[in-house]
């Protein structure tokens, strides 16, 4: 069964810096999806990236990026010139892409807190 | 396009009910999936449903059950409920072999 790890159960950011959140995962397939969503107190998740396996080159979407080092299993989160609204709880996930179905795989999330 | 719709938002129940969540897919999405949520921790999967069909199943006990209807809205059924069943629901809607998800808002349940 796969695992996702989220080391960090809190983080806080200045308005304008950046900042990196953590995740490990845990798998024995060599085909899958990654993602990033963000869940504000609305509750409902919103998909922030995603990343294939596959592909070597790290996603990028806007202030968002990700560092996706395949071998060590380790798909970090970078944000840039953070925003006031990117505050929210922060969860990785993980999905196949080997077995039918498209259950996703959560970590317990990382609550980001952005200081003006 | 519509999103994710779920309701009731919020619901009350006593131990040993039962309770019927509704969540209304995407439109154009043919897979619903529902995870439970526990206050702090990351989403669980339930179950997921494909051509009205359950086609996975997280590590849920039986008197967890779903449908899933031919407009591809689902309902997740709770039997016989315990306080430890007191969570976010969420559902999320999907095409399948395709690995975008729309998320609901969920609904907060909780067992007293």
């Amino acid at each position: 069964a796969q695992t996702v790890t989220q080391s960090q159960p809190e983080m806080s950011v200045q308005e304008a810096e950046t900042v990196t959140l953590s995740c490990t995962y845990d798998t024995s397939e060599s085909d899958y999806y990654l993602f990033w969503y963000k869940q504000p107190p609305s509750r409902q998740m919103i998909l922030v990236i995603r990343q294939e396996a596959y592909k070597q080159q790290n996603a990028t979407e806007n202030r968002f990026s990700v560092n996706f080092q395949k071998a060590a299993k380790s798909f970090s989160l970078k944000i840039s010139d953070s925003q006031l609204g990117d505050a929210a709880m922060y969860f990785c996930a993980y999905r196949s892409a080997e077995t039918s179905g498209s259950r996703l795989t959560f970590g317990e999330g990382t609550q980001l807190t952005v200081n003006p | 396009e519509t999103g994710v719709t779920q309701s009731p938002t919020h619901l009350i129940k006593t131990r040993g009910q039962q309770v019927t969540l509704r969540c209304s897919s995407q439109s154009g999405h043919n897979t619903v999936s529902w995870y439970q949520q526990a206050l702090g921790q990351g989403p669980q999967f339930i179950f997921q449903y494909y051509r009205e069909e359950e086609n996975g199943r997280g590590n849920f006990p039986p008197r967890f059950s779903g449908l899933q209807f031919p407009n591809y809205s689902s309902e997740l059924n709770v039997n016989a409920l315990e306080l430890d069943d007191s969570a976010l629901y969420l559902c999320a809607s999907s095409i399948t072999g395709v690995y975008g998800y729309t998320f609901g808002s969920g609904t907060r349940l909780t067992v007293v």
